[in-house]
């Protein structure tokens, strides 16, 4: 079974560049979460979607940051522009309904310099 | 201000003994804890849970206790295996019937086995 895929791995950019990571969530699965890690910060929520629809997007540090869900077998997280501080590793996480356990992806390690 | 805290960055364990990874939390509002175990460049994996009305939950060799008064929880492996090496995080959730539903993880624990 194929679990949360995230493209791509790894993204190395510029400053004032534009980078979009991607989320394909499991099959069948209602909710998409996205994470972000630092090491300063931890795990921390940026976005999540349920049935495609944003409920909250409280976490999204600045106006920068954007996220859409066009279809529930996708997702996308859209910086720009990129700075160095965003640097850190990006996750996708998927539910089969609101509350239930979340499935990771394997991340994009995002590098912007 | 972090509301769910694991104080040891690190915890080395021989093989075969008990161990034991602790969290803490703030938010009273939290209401179902989560454990998460990840290894290097990859995601995180879900481990165990457990729901607030409940004090213990046992899956195999690991078992979680919830301490509500205390805002504490701890996982416990027995016995401690070398695939058991990972960062464990403790993760909670509040049920606000259709609010926040994302996860407010600690920074993790670093847990190596000792052959």
């Amino acid at each position: 079974d194929a679990g949360v895929i995230q493209s791509p791995r790894h993204e190395v950019t510029e400053m004032g560049q534009e980078v979009t990571l991607r989320c394909k969530p499991i099959s069948g699965h209602n909710s998409l979460f996205w994470y972000r890690q630092t090491m300063m910060r931890g795990l921390e929520l940026l976005i999540y979607f349920n049935n495609n629809v944003p409920i909250d997007d409280s976490g999204m540090p600045e106006d920068r940051f954007s996220a859409k869900m066009p279809n529930a077998s996708f997702s996308t997280l859209k910086i720009q522009p990129s700075e160095p501080r965003d640097s850190a590793v990006y996750f996708c996480a998927s539910s089969f309904l609101r509350l239930d356990t979340q499935y990771f992806g394997p991340g994009t390690r995002l590098t912007v310099l | 201000d972090q509301q769910v805290k694991q104080n040891s960055p690190s915890l080395s364990v021989q093989e075969g003994r008990i161990s034991i990874l602790n969290c803490d939390y703030t938010n009273s509002m939290f209401d179902y804890f989560l454990w998460y175990k990840k290894y290097p460049a990859e995601g995180p994996t879900f481990l165990i849970s457990i729901s607030s009305i409940k004090d213990k939950n046992e899956d195999g060799r690991f078992t979680v206790f919830l301490n509500k008064s205390a805002k504490h929880l701890s996982l416990h492996i027995v016995p401690s295996q070398p695939g058991d090496s990972a960062v464990y995080f403790c993760a909670a959730r509040g049920s606000t019937g259709g609010g926040a539903d994302g996860l407010t993880f600690g920074k993790g624990t670093h847990l190596i086995i000792q052959p």
